[in-house]
């Protein structure tokens, strides 16, 4: 069974500074990844970044970044420079790399960027 | 990553009709579809696996009979909500993994209002 947990109902950042939006993970799963996505007002998931369970290296993509920490069973996403377009929902996600791949998500975080 | 679309991006019917709605992958053949539902301020759930040239395979506590999935072709899957009602009222999205980590991209998705 996996389970993603994300404390963060709401967040705020000043526009041009860094957030962080947390996540844990729970999994029994040897291999896994690890996905973040934005899903603006308009309803789309548009696909963030990914890490896999095996990867040494934290994910990078743009001003994201996924700050990973596998014995803390964590995956928290960093955007940089923060942007008003950057406002909107953003879900953590874990599939299985050895099962079935369906998504388990959690139940997101609000981030308002404020002028 | 992979371009996916659906139709209809919104759809209103009577209590007791049936609404089919569509997934296309637009750049590449997907031989499995995820279907999701994502009820008002809620995260998205897993609905069932659509599987070209088989059988979908339906989540716990998700009538098949009710949802009716067919994998037409290695670029559309259908779901058909029947005998709808207001409680079936949500937002249907589908994802169609894709690349060398099955990272899942997300149609715009379709959001149903039964009256």
């Amino acid at each position: 069974a996996q389970k993603i947990t994300q404390t963060q109902p709401g967040m705020f950042v000043q526009e041009k500074e860094a957030v962080t939006l947390d996540c844990t993970y729970d999994t029994s799963d040897p291999s896994y990844g690890l996905f973040w996505y934005k899903q603006p007002s308009s309803g789309e998931m548009i696909f963030l970044i990914y890490q896999g369970s095996y990867d040494q290296q934290n994910a990078t993509e743009g001003r994201y970044s996924l700050n990973f920490q596998k014995a803390r069973k964590s995956a928290n996403l960093v955007i940089s420079a923060s942007q008003l377009g950057d406002s909107a929902m953003y879900f953590c996600a874990i599939d299985s790399l050895t099962g079935a791949n369906n998504l388990f998500f959690g139940t997101g975080t609000r981030l308002t960027v404020i002028p | 990553g992979a371009v996916v679309s659906q139709h209809p991006s919104w759809v209103i019917c009577k209590s007791g009709t049936s609404v089919k709605i569509e997934c296309r992958s637009l750049d590449f053949q997907a031989t499995t579809m995820f279907w999701y539902r994502q009820f008002p301020k809620q995260s998205l759930m897993l609905m069932a696996t659509s599987n070209e040239g088989s059988k979908a395979t339906y989540e716990q506590g998700v009538e098949k009979d009710k949802f009716l999935i067919n994998h037409a072709s290695l670029t559309l899957s259908t779901l058909t909500v029947t005998s709808a009602h207001p409680e079936d009222s949500s937002f249907y999205i589908c994802s169609v993994p894709f690349g060398a980590t099955d990272t899942q991209y997300f149609g715009p998705g379709t959001r149903l209002t039964v009256l």
